[in-house]
């Protein structure tokens, strides 16, 4: 079967760094997302990567690694309005979206 | 009209009864989409569209059907409500189904079930 897993929830501190981790099996990968999703509100997207490596983006950083199945989204420099959950999706052969459950990012003053 | 709109909002409902979720965008996106989103699981996609004209099932199609008649409109239709379908319902859509096609999502409806 297919599996998106993320850890159910962080907490970190205002200004520090966070790595929230996504690892997959999917039958087929055509490209790893990042979403920010506010409670009560839609998903927004964040990233894409579709080969190795770092892309980055302001305070927000996503790594791919196809070989391990792995991915991780990097949050620098917290803020109070990153409190949020975080869902990492795969597209797979079907082009169809696997949505993991999220990871809930609880931010400490 | 700015993106993706859906109504209702939010919306009670006695088992039973036959609902339609209304989704509509104005980005000219082909393609469409139809999540829950569930407590503790990730959204679970309903049906799509790659295209006007075209349905496909997704994980999830038991006791839901869909049309696509146009471009901009995308309605959900629960035939007979059960109260497992309680859920959040997302309507999103992207330009296309290719692989950096990010998708954008509806404000979302909530549903209950009773």
């Amino acid at each position: 079967g297919q599996n998106i897993d993320q850890p159910t929830e962080m907490t970190a501190t205002e200004g520090a760094i966070v790595q929230i981790n996504c690892t997959y099996q999917t039958s087929g990968f055509n490209g790893l997302f990042w979403y920010q999703q506010h409670a009560g509100e839609a998903p927004t997207f964040l990233s894409y990567n579709v080969l190795d490596g770092l892309e980055e983006k302001g305070r927000f950083s996503s790594f791919l690694s196809r070989s391990k199945g792995y991915s991780y989204l990097l949050l620098k420099e917290l803020q109070m309005k990153d409190s949020a959950s975080y869902l990492c999706a795969v597209k797979d052969s079907n082009y169809q979206l696997i949505w993991g459950a999220g990871t809930k990012l609880i931010i400490k003053p | 009209i700015a993106g993706i709109t859906q109504a209702p909002t939010s919306q009670i409902l006695a088992a039973g009864r036959r609902m339609t979720l209304r989704c509509t965008q104005d980005m000219r996106h082909n393609a469409m989409y139809w999540y829950r989103q569930d407590l503790g699981l990730g959204l679970r996609l309903i049906h799509y569209s790659n295209t006007a004209g075209t349905t496909g099932k997704g994980e999830v199609p038991d006791g839901y059907s869909v049309s696509r008649a146009n471009t901009d409109d995308f309605p959900l239709t629960l035939a007979s409500a059960v109260p497992s379908q309680t859920s959040v319902y997302f309507c999103a859509s992207s330009e296309g189904q290719g692989e950096g096609n990010e998708q954008f999502f509806g404000p979302g409806t909530r549903l209950t079930v009773l």
